[in-house]
């Protein structure tokens, strides 16, 4: 069984930048794996911010940024802000039709 | 712009059926370079991809659950079903329909809908 792995949390200073990174079980995540990254706070759906590696969806601040780092996906927030405080979901395609969530990553801005 | 609706019952006894129906508006499922899918979430936990059917019929599902998950869809309701059998307390959760649009992107999300396994 595939897993997906991601920081549980990680803070932030309002203006800094934070890195948040998706991880394979069964190895590297490459650009073939998919990664897109979603925003979701308490109550609502997610919502898209990065798909297929580094497209940011319609209306989505240029200060979400997407990449390949390493052996991972990355997710990069630059110039944090208040409401950039929530947890973030990669999701990576693993084949055959399966895709796989990451556990999540709770981002605090203070 | 496509609006997915979940909808069923909110409460499943143990060891029973848990079926859900999402009703897609603003777009069909049969056409376009588009796939279905059906997600979940515990409370405060986080989400766990369940399946998919494709816009022609095809389905795939999460190994942990396919021998208890069925996706459908029925292009005359334009609706797409899950179905999730011999459910336990651990399957409550918070279930989504979402459009997957076939370039990498869940571009839409049904408001999700809880559904509780209890007795």
């Amino acid at each position: 069984q595939t897993v997906v792995t991601q920081e549980p949390s990680f803070s932030v200073s309002p203006g800094g930048t934070v890195t948040l990174t998706c991880g394979l079980s069964s190895g590297s995540v490459s650009t073939t794996h998919y990664p897109s990254w979603y925003q979701q706070t308490p109550g609502q759906a997610p919502r898209t911010l990065i798909y297929n590696t580094k497209i940011r969806s319609s209306g989505v601040p240029d200060r979400f940024s997407g990449s390949i780092l390493g052996n991972k996906g990355a997710l990069t927030i630059t110039g944090a802000q208040a409401d950039d405080e929530s947890a973030y979901y990669c999701v990576v395609y693993v084949g055959n039709g399966i895709w796989v969530f990451g556990g999540g990553t709770k981002v605090t801005v203070l | 712009q496509v609006h997915l609706q979940e909808s069923g019952p909110g409460l499943v006894k143990p060891s029973q059926t848990l079926s859900l129906t999402c009703t897609v508006s603003g777009g069909s499922i049969s056409s376009g370079n588009y796939y279905w899918h059906w997600i979940r979430q515990p409370a405060g936990k986080g989400l766990e991809w369940i399946g998919r059917v494709s816009t022609n019929g095809i389905t795939f599902y999460n190994p942990s659950l396919k021998s208890r998950v069925t996706i459908s869809r029925d292009t005359t309701s334009n609706q797409f079903s899950l179905k999730l059998s011999s459910v336990t307390a651990a399957d409550t959760a918070v279930y989504y329909c979402a459009r997957f649009d076939g370039y990498g992107d869940f571009d839409s999300w049904g408001q999700g809908t809880l559904v509780t396994v209890s007795s």
